[in-house]
């Protein structure tokens, strides 16, 4: 079984500032994680995955991850917030490929100027 | 790019009405995947399809719901007899045999009136 907590439903950055949205995971054997971003009245598009290769994962628009198996995350950052990163993230783990995908609770991202 | 498609975009439909939801897989994918968004929450897994059957299915997925791949290129979701809490954005995705991440469609918003 696997499970994912994103903690915070709601950030709020200013731009430039840094983006730092948190996952917490679990999972009865090693993970693939992945980072997908929402925006208004869209679909779900991935930012990241990571599938056991290097644990310090770089995504589209700027975004890393790192996976951190002692702490059981997978933290998605961005140095300098872009007004266009308002959105929601949803952070998601799969146990082997072909399986279903585990959402977290998602963690909706504002910027303000 | 391959992409995953929907259709359609928006549905209404009174309560105890069937509904049917379409998606178009990218062409040379083996697993398909529907999930649901009720607004304001996480995305919940349904069903995932393979080899021309149920891999799995949530709890959500009960009696009403059933999946279908009627020729090579569709995949599509049947409500029977809608209820007011089958209100959500429902999502189609599929993977390929060794990939480990999942390509969306841009969802199908479901209102049971």
């Amino acid at each position: 079984a696997q499970s994912v907590t994103q903690l915070g439903s709601h950030v709020s950055v200013s731009e430039g500032a840094l983006v730092l949205l948190r996952c917490n995971y679990s999972s009865s054997v090693p993970p693939y994680l992945f980072w997908y971003v929402q925006y208004p009245n869209q679909g779900l598009q991935l930012l990241l995955k990571y599938t056991s290769a290097a644990t310090l994962v770089k995504g589209i628009n700027g975004f890393e991850a790192e996976f951190k198996k002692s702490e059981t995350s997978f933290h998605l950052t961005k140095p300098s917030a872009h007004m266009s990163d308002a959105a929601e993230y949803f952070c998601a783990v799969r146990l082997a490929a072909g399986n279903k995908l585990t959402f977290g609770g998602g963690t909706r991202v504002l910027v303000k100027p | 790019e391959p992409e995953v498609t929907q259709t359609p975009s928006h549905q209404v439909t009174q309560m105890g009405q069937e509904v049917i939801l379409r998606c178009v897989p990218i062409s040379n994918h083996l697993y398909f995947y529907w999930y649901r968004q009720i607004l304001g929450q996480k995305v919940e897994f349904l069903v995932s399809f393979y080899n021309n059957e149920i891999s799995e299915k949530s709890e959500i997925f009960d009696d009403q719901f059933s999946v279908e791949r009627p020729d090579g290129s569709n995949f599509t979701l049947k409500i029977r007899s809608t209820k007011l809490e089958d209100s959500a954005m429902y999502f189609c995705a599929s993977t390929d045999w060794g990939d480990t991440e999942a390509f969306f469609g841009q969802g199908t918003r479901l209102t049971v009136v």
